[in-house]
Order: C-alpha cells, then sequence, then structure tokens
C-alpha cells in the first residue's frame, strides 16, 4: 500500500520560501503525486500535482526526481495566511491516499 | 467559493444510530468520494462514485453505503453507529476521475463534522 511519509511540523517567517519534502518509496507506475492544503474545520484544497519533473502553478512547485520515490513542495514568499496543514497525496485512480501532513507555522 | 457543499456541518448521534450525511458537488462533476478524517490524521477514502455506481472502495465495513443520484448530489449512510465513526466526514468530486490528466485534482466541501457519543 502507497504510503507518503513527511516532516509532522515546519516553522518559517512571512516572505521566505518554504519546501516541504515528501518520501514516497512505494509509489505506484500510474500514480500521480499532489498537494493539498487544509484550514481547521475546511475540506482540503488542491495545490498542484505533478508525475515527474517539475510543475508551477501560480501559487507553488513541485519538483519530482525521475525515480518518483520523493517528491518537495516549495512555497515562494509565504505569507501568515499559508498557515495551515499541507499534505502529501498520492492520487491512486479512484482514490487519494493521504499522508499525515506537514502543520507549518508561518510567523511574523 | 467551493463548488462542492455538505450537509449538515455538525451532528450528534448515539452509538447503534444511523447516520445520512448529504453532498452536493458541482455541476458537471459525475465523480464522487467520501472521505473519513479522524482528528489529527488525513482523511481516509471510503468510496467513489462514478455515474450513480461504486467503482472504488476503501478499507471500510459495509455499514458504510452510498449514493449518487443524476442530479449530482450524494449521500452517505453508517448505519449502527460506533464510537470511532466520530470523525469529519468529506465529499470530494472531480469530472472525470479526478481531472488527473488535467492536474485539476478534486474539489472537497467543508465537510460534516460526526459526533458519536
Amino acid at each position: 500500500l502507497a504510503k507518503t511519509t513527511q516532516p509532522i511540523s515546519m516553522d518559517s517567517y512571512e516572505g521566505q520560501e518554504v519546501n516541504i519534502t515528501c518520501s514516497h518509496n512505494n509509489i505506484a507506475t500510474n500514480d500521480y503525486i499532489t498537494w493539498y492544503q487544509q484550514f481547521p474545520s475546511q475540506g482540503p484544497r488542491f495545490i498542484i500535482q505533478g508525475y515527474k519533473t517539475k510543475v508551477t502553478n501560480e501559487v507553488a512547485s513541485l519538483f519530482i526526481p525521475a525515480d518518483r520515490k520523493s517528491s518537495t513542495l516549495s512555497l515562494p514568499r509565504v505569507s501568515l495566511s499559508d498557515t495551515a496543514v499541507y499534505y502529501c497525496v498520492m492520487d491512486s485512480s479512484y482514490k487519494l491516499i493521504f499522508g499525515s501532513g506537514t502543520r507549518l507555522l508561518v510567523r511574523p | 467559493e467551493t463548488g462542492v457543499t455538505q450537509s449538515p456541518t455538525h451532528l450528534i448521534k448515539t452509538r447503534g444510530q444511523q447516520v445520512t450525511l448529504r453532498c452536493s458537488s458541482q455541476s458537471g462533476h459525475n465523480t464522487v468520494s467520501w472521505y473519513q478524517q479522524a482528528l489529527g490524521q488525513g482523511p481516509q477514502f471510503i468510496f467513489q462514485y462514478y455515474r450513480e455506481e461504486e467503482n472504488g472502495r476503501g478499507n471500510f465495513p459495509p455499514r458504510f453505503s452510498g449514493l449518487q443520484f443524476p442530479n449530482y448530489s450524494s449521500e452517505l449512510n453508517v448505519n449502527a453507529l460506533e464510537l470511532d465513526d466520530s470523525a469529519l466526514y468529506l465529499c470530494a468530486s472531480s469530472g472525470t476521475n479526478g481531472d488527473r490528466d488535467m492536474g485539476y485534482g478534486y474539489t472537497f466541501g467543508s465537510g460534516t463534522r460526526l459526533t458519536v457519543v
């Protein structure tokens, strides 16, 4: 069963770049790597998705090495509103496999 | 801002009772999934429906069942409630198989907080 491992928590300051790395050694060939953000009392919100190499959108970048056994979510210039739990998720055909998440705290 | 709405937002039930949770997906989203999120943990996949048929199920007992309707609404039913069923139940929708090839992901609702006493 695919499993993701990521840091339990991270601290940062406003304006800094934050990189959260996730390990997924048992990723299946057809799995996509996705990241979701979740605020308290809300459902997860899709951030970015990738299969291999680098993907960038208006809010984040996702780096995936050739062996696909890890991935790194990069958040440029975080703000206080980026304080949330970030999940590294395997999109496995019909289901999403969530890890335990990384609680990011952004300080002023 | 979210296209997925869930009701009710909070619910308290007694052990042994039955509960029905409801979800209204975005128009055009013919795939709906349900997840259970215990406090402090990541969501766990319960099942997925595609065009009103169940097409995937996680490690949950048969007392968890669902329905999807043609109007993009769906239900999660849980029979014989247990204390461990207390959790946030999330509904997620997408166009086709998560629009994974398009990189759109799933759209989640804000969930129903179920407390079993």
